[in-house]
This record gives C-alpha cells, structure tokens and sequence, in this order.
C-alpha cells in the first residue's frame, strides 16, 4: 500500500508569489492534517480535515488555506510568500482521530527567495 | 512556559547501553502522547503511543507516562548507531491536532 504521498518534493518560490502543496492520503483515511516544521523545531500545526471539512486551524496567517476534495487528497495553499515561510511542509493522515497517531508523508521543502 | 518541553540534546551514548529520552507537557487534560523519530532531512515517524500511566513495551522501545508528574519518556535499550536521530515528543491535548515538542536529538557512538 501506497503511504502518504505529497508534491512536489522540493519547490523554490519567490517572495510574494503564490504556492499550493498537494497531498494523498492512506487509502481509507479520510483525516489530513497539515503542519510547517522549521529548521531546528518540531512541527507546528497548520490545519486539519475530517471528510472534508475543517476541524482544526492553527495560529497561521489567512494567508494560509486549504481544502480536502471528495477523495480525500488535500491542497495546501500560501499566498504572498515571506521568506519566513521557508520550512518543510509535512502532510499527515490518519484513519479518523488522532487516537492512534498520524503517518507523516515525506513532505514539501519550500524555499522561499 | 511551552507547551510540549524537551531537552534539544545532543544525548550521546554509547552502543549497547540505554538512552533516555524526557519530555514534559503543561496542560493536564492531556490525553494521548506520541514519540516520533526524525532522521535528518526525513519526515517524522511514530515510534510509539501511549495514554494510560505506566509502561508500554514494544520491542527495544519502552514508553512510560506519568500523568500526576507530567511527563512521558522513551526508552531505547540496546541503542545502535542506527537509533541516531531526532526524537520527538508529541501531545494530543483533546483535539484532532499533535503539539509537537522541539526534538531531543540522539547520539549512538560505536
């Protein structure tokens, strides 16, 4: 079975340019999960999907959004890059809670200049 | 005060002998707690969950939770070169979302 799968891999944007990340979850899972991780720290959540809708929002920007499509794959999208938004950006999935823990994709690396 | 604390480390141990790894957390309604492993430039991976005090085995791996103290730690016996990594605590605090500590990285030396 396939993991979490997420694109592109690595992504190098311009400041205030737009970028949109994407994720596939497990098959089966219906719950994604989005978190920035910065050099040097743990992951910060951003946002999470139950059957698509939003269940959770962290304490990110509007300029941060996302949605999950009726197959369960997920976008995440950044408008008006800063170069602090520079972080690898880690999509999760889990079968429904986070009772049992979240299988971590391989993430997005966004460098931003 | 953070809300998921950890010792960045570097934990340095040799082959073969136990590493401890701590983490403590603020908010007691707590419920559920994870330990990932983070290889450099990798995306984390759970090692282990637990959400009653006590031990929980699996393998080399032991995790021990005491919720009156507030903390969880993983044990590594038998360490290898190979367990070398960033460790990372993570909460669940009654939501769908993981607070994630800042990571304790671990040294195996041979």
């Amino acid at each position: 079975d396939a993991g979490v799968t997420q694109s592109p891999t690595h992504l190098i944007k311009t400041r205030g340019q737009h970028v949109t990340l994407r994720c596939s979850p497990i098959s089966g899972h219906k719950s994604v999960s989005w978190y920035q991780q910065v050099l040097g720290q743990g992951p910060q959540f951003i946002f999470q999907y139950y059957e698509k809708e939003e269940r959770g929002r962290g304490n990110f920007p509007d300029r941060f959004s996302a949605r999950q499509f009726p197959n369960y794959s997920s976008e995440l999208n950044v408008n008006a890059l800063l170069l602090g938004d520079s972080a690898l950006y880690l999509c999760a999935s889990s079968p429904g809670t986070v009772i049992s823990g979240y299988t971590f994709g391989s993430g997005t690396r966004l460098t931003v200049v | 005060q953070k809300e998921v604390e950890q010792n960045s480390g570097p934990l340095s141990v040799p082959e073969g002998a136990i590493a401890s790894l701590n983490c403590t957390y603020s908010d007691r309604g707590s419920q559920s707690f994870f330990w990932y492993r983070q290889y450099s430039g990798k995306s984390p991976e759970l090692i282990m969950f637990i959400y009653s005090n006590g031990d929980k085995e699996d393998g080399r791996f032991t995790a021990q939770l005491n919720k009156a103290s507030q903390y969880v730690s993983l044990l590594i016996r038998d360490s290898q070169p190979s367990d070398s990594a960033t460790y990372l605590c993570a909460v669940n605090m009654n939501t769908d979302k993981l607070i994630f500590g800042t990571g304790t990285r671990l040294q195996v030396f041979p």
